[in-house]
Parts: C-alpha cells; structure tokens; sequence
C-alpha cells in the first residue's frame, strides 16, 4: 500500500516555510524522508519509528502521528538549496522493504 | 571515496537482448537494495538483499534476478529486455535492515529501443 504524499507540488519564496504530509491507510511502523534533486539520486533525511525515536539531519524536523497513521517533514526559512522531490516511504509491515509515495516537488524561488 | 557506486551510468539497448548493472559499496553494509524509478518519478523497490536472504517486491518479472558474489556488491542482471524496462536503476545499502538511513547509487538510466 503506497502512502498519500500532499502536497503534490509546492513553490515557495526563499525565506518561507513549508509542511509536506505523509498518510497511510494502514498501521505505520516508520517513516522514512528522502530528497532527491533533479538528475540525482534520494539522499536520506531522516527516520521516525514508533515510539518516538528519530534520526536524522539537525536542519530537518518531523513528526510522527501513529493515531492518525501520518508524518509531517517541517521545511522552514526555505533556502534554495530545498529545492527536490521529498518522498516519504513505509513498510507495509513491520519487516518489508519501503514503499515510497508519489513524492512531493518543492521549487524555492528567490 | 564513493560510497555507492554503479556501472555504467547509462545504458542503451535494443529489445530482447540481456544486460546487467554492477553495484557495489565500500560503507561495510549489510543490506543492499534495488530500486526502479520510472519516467513519472515513482521508486519502487525491486529487491533487497540482507545477508545472504533475498526478499523480492512481488510484482518484479522474473526477468530480473539479482546476484551477490560477496557483501559489496549486488549486481542486476536482466534478461530480453522490453521498452517498458526503461528507467532509472538505483542501487542502495544500508548497515541495518531496514530501520536505517539507506545510501543510494547515482544511479543507471536504461533505455531499450
């Protein structure tokens, strides 16, 4: 099952802040952020496990909602070096590989 | 150093024919992955590869088999090519299954003609 990812595309002005979401129609055991820039490939950004534990880039805040079955990536004081598709991937169960989402493309113009 | 690397970066075939992408990493990881992104940008595991146990996304043809001479390296060989196999290819590696951080290749654009 492949997560929801919203919003599909986003264009902010250096400086502002964005919120990209991530939901799933099942249980969540992780989330897991990547970026990629155009022509390269995913660099990881960080992991939310249940519980609470995290790990990841200082820069970058999330959060994780196992109620409500969703993550959110925090983006703030965008620079233009935000620029890429943000994806967010799950495992449809506790030991299976990710599943990744549609992505998100975020532009930061100057 | 690079971390993940794969060979060639580009490939150009024809229909049918059989190649194969090399991958290897020198992080000491444990775990290896395949992915396939396709034209619309949507990556999709294919394979991962933890020691020695082989775990394969369901809907990959049989067409595509992954092989490991040792930890390093996985490569991916595919048989009779078709157009719809164009994609980028990317290889990965983490150190724990799963609940890390995965270091993705630069990736192998593939076409077939």
């Amino acid at each position: 099952q492949q997560p929801v990812q919203s919003p599909q595309a986003v264009i902010l002005r250096e400086g502002e802040d964005a919120v990209i979401n991530c939901s799933s129609s099942k249980a969540l055991y992780s989330v897991h952020w990547y970026r990629q820039k155009h022509g390269e490939a995913p660099v990881f950004l960080m992991i939310l496990l249940k519980g609470g534990e995290q790990k990841g880039h200082d820069k970058i805040s999330a959060s994780f909602n196992e109620k409500k079955q969703q993550s959110s990536l925090y983006l703030t004081a965008s620079q233009l070096s935000y620029s890429g598709t943000y994806f967010c991937g799950t495992p449809n169960s506790g030991n299976t590989p990710l599943v990744f989402g549609k992505g998100t493309r975020l532009s930061v113009i100057a | 150093d690079t971390a993940v690397s794969q060979t060639p970066k580009y490939l150009v075939t024809q229909m049918g024919n059989d190649k194969s992408i090399k991958c290897e990493q020198n992080l000491g990881h444990d775990t290896m992955y395949w992915y396939k992104q396709d034209s619309k940008k949507f990556l999709k595991i294919m394979f991962s590869y933890n020691n020695k146990e082989l775990i394969i996304n369901e809907t990959v043809p049989n067409r595509f088999s992954p092989k490991s001479p040792d930890k390093a390296h996985l490569n991916l060989h595919i048989n009779s090519l078709e157009l719809g196999d164009s994609a980028v290819y990317f290889c990965a590696s983490s150190q724990v299954w799963l609940w890390d951080e995965q270091f993705f290749g630069p990736g192998t654009r593939l076409t077939v003609l």
